[in-house]
């Protein structure tokens, strides 16, 4: 299966700054998938992310506060933009290799 | 939008008994996907059930996919202290890819 690299592991941003998370696959995938879990909670689904078009956004999540980029199919970035506490969630990537999604190790981000 | 429900919400178990926990779509999905969350990590995926009606097992673990292709359910038997940590359905419908997640159900074991 897919091995995936997420950084940061981790994060303490002050409110209204931006951080940008990195996946990084080793090997191609057409879809990436970006998803947000809050504390307690079940993970939602923020965006799909394919290489070459523009990332499709699910119900609430917009993409001037959290743009993602896919440069090539191996990579890709999602930006958390003019953060605020609310934002503090463990966010994670996944891809769909062939059989079921590999997760990164995700990015616990908190907004202070 | 789609919707994937699990009950129960927690379940405590002493070491040795069996847990069962349920799962629900509002929609008719193309394949189901059980995933286990340790405290503090990332899910980690167990197994994908596609047919209807299909029963896979994983040792102690019966993973089944209902005949209308909207519910499952996972069972274990036997429950292990190893087996901590949330569980969650994720079902793939017809008309998307997106691996839409349940509510998880959280299982803590005492020795």
């Amino acid at each position: 299966s897919a091995v995936i690299s997420q950084k940061p592991s981790r994060d303490i941003c002050q409110r209204g700054t931006s951080l940008t998370i990195q996946c990084q696959v080793d090997s191609q995938v057409t879809m990436m998938f970006w998803y947000r879990q809050q504390p307690g909670q079940s993970l939602t689904l923020i965006a799909t992310a394919n290489q070459g078009s523009e990332a499709t956004y699910e119900s609430g999540f917009v993409i001037d506060k959290f743009p993602i980029s896919r440069p090539n199919l191996t990579f890709s970035t999602l930006t958390v933009s003019n953060m605020s506490p609310e934002d503090s969630s463990i966010y994670l990537c996944s891809v769909v290799p062939l059989y079921g999604y590999t997760f990164g190790s995700g990015t616990r981000l908190t907004v202070v | 939008g789609q919707q994937v429900m699990q009950i129960p919400q927690y379940q405590h178990v002493q070491e040795g008994e069996d847990f069962t926990t349920y799962c629900n779509s509002s929609t008719t999905l193309s394949n189901i996907q059980w995933y286990k969350q340790r405290p503090g990590g990332h899910p980690v995926f167990l197994i994908q059930l596609v047919k209807s009606g299909e029963v896979k097992k994983q040792k102690r673990l019966t993973f089944q996919f209902g005949e209308a292709k909207k519910n499952s359910s996972l069972h274990i038997t036997a429950t292990q202290t190893t087996d901590v940590g949330t569980y969650f359905c994720a079902g793939v419908s017809y008309n998307t890819d997106k691996l839409i997640f349940g509510t998880g159900t959280r299982l803590q074991v005492f020795p």
